[in-house]
């Protein structure tokens, strides 16, 4: 019974594609997220969420739009992708607050 | 000078050993603060919280110094499945980031037989 889950777990794509990457959580937590982790390992965070506020880190190109139809899910739809997207994205969520952080497993996005 | 910084590592250590990570933080308001694991291919997961007067966890001891904006790590007595990369976080405060956790590079362990 997963806590954080996202499909697909690896994704391969052409340049200039569009993709998206599910994300669903069933802690009940009000606030998602995700996060990208590049060839350098260094996690960063893209985006977070709750049912107030959407808040983009400034350095997201426009490609990147997360979607949430509910409370429970946070997908991430990718527009035109390029080579430089190729990372490791990671859901998570928590309270409102900022405790009880939980990341799903991870996509492997592979853009050729 | 970035939010949060690492010893690089990696650190290559043979069973037994006692190790200790160091990071330190830009933010001086920051309030909260973690240490992360992260296994090969594998999602990060929270090791500890770090509180101001010290914590510890079995082999784990964590310590805060608020006047140097400064976290450690130690690890005694390393056992082979501590191999891993160790993550400092710290959770912002300020603004529009309230609760995005903000994480430094990590620091690779590696502990040999």
């Amino acid at each position: 019974d997963t806590a954080v889950s996202q499909t697909p777990k690896y994704l391969v794509t052409q340049m200039g594609n569009d993709k998206s990457i599910k994300c669903e959580q069933n802690l009940g937590h009000d606030t998602m997220y995700w996060y990208k982790q590049d060839s350098k390992k260094f996690l960063k965070i893209m985006f977070s969420y709750n049912n107030k506020e959407l808040i983009i880190n400034e350095t997201v190109p426009n490609r990147f739009s997360p979607k949430s139809p509910d409370k429970a899910h946070l997908n991430l739809h990718i527009n035109s992708l390029e080579l430089g997207d190729s990372a490791v994205y990671f859901c998570a969520s928590s309270q409102e607050s900022g405790y009880g952080y939980t990341f799903g497993s991870g996509t492997r996005l592979t853009v050729v | 000078r970035k939010e949060v910084e690492q010893d690089p590592g990696p650190f290559n250590v043979p069973e037994g050993a006692t190790v200790a990570f160091n990071c330190t933080y830009s933010n001086s308001a920051s309030q909260s603060f973690f240490w992360y694991r992260q296994d090969c291919r594998k999602e990060p997961k929270l090791l500890m919280s770090v509180y101001s007067s010290g914590n510890e966890d079995g082999r784990f001891t964590a310590q805060l110094n608020r006047a140097s904006q400064y976290i450690s790590l130690l690890i005694r007595d390393s056992k082979l499945s501590d191999s891993a990369t160790y993550l400092c976080v710290v959770r912002a405060n300020y603004g529009g980031s309230q609760g995005n956790l903000i994480f430094g590079k990590g620091t690779k362990l590696s502990v040999k037989p």
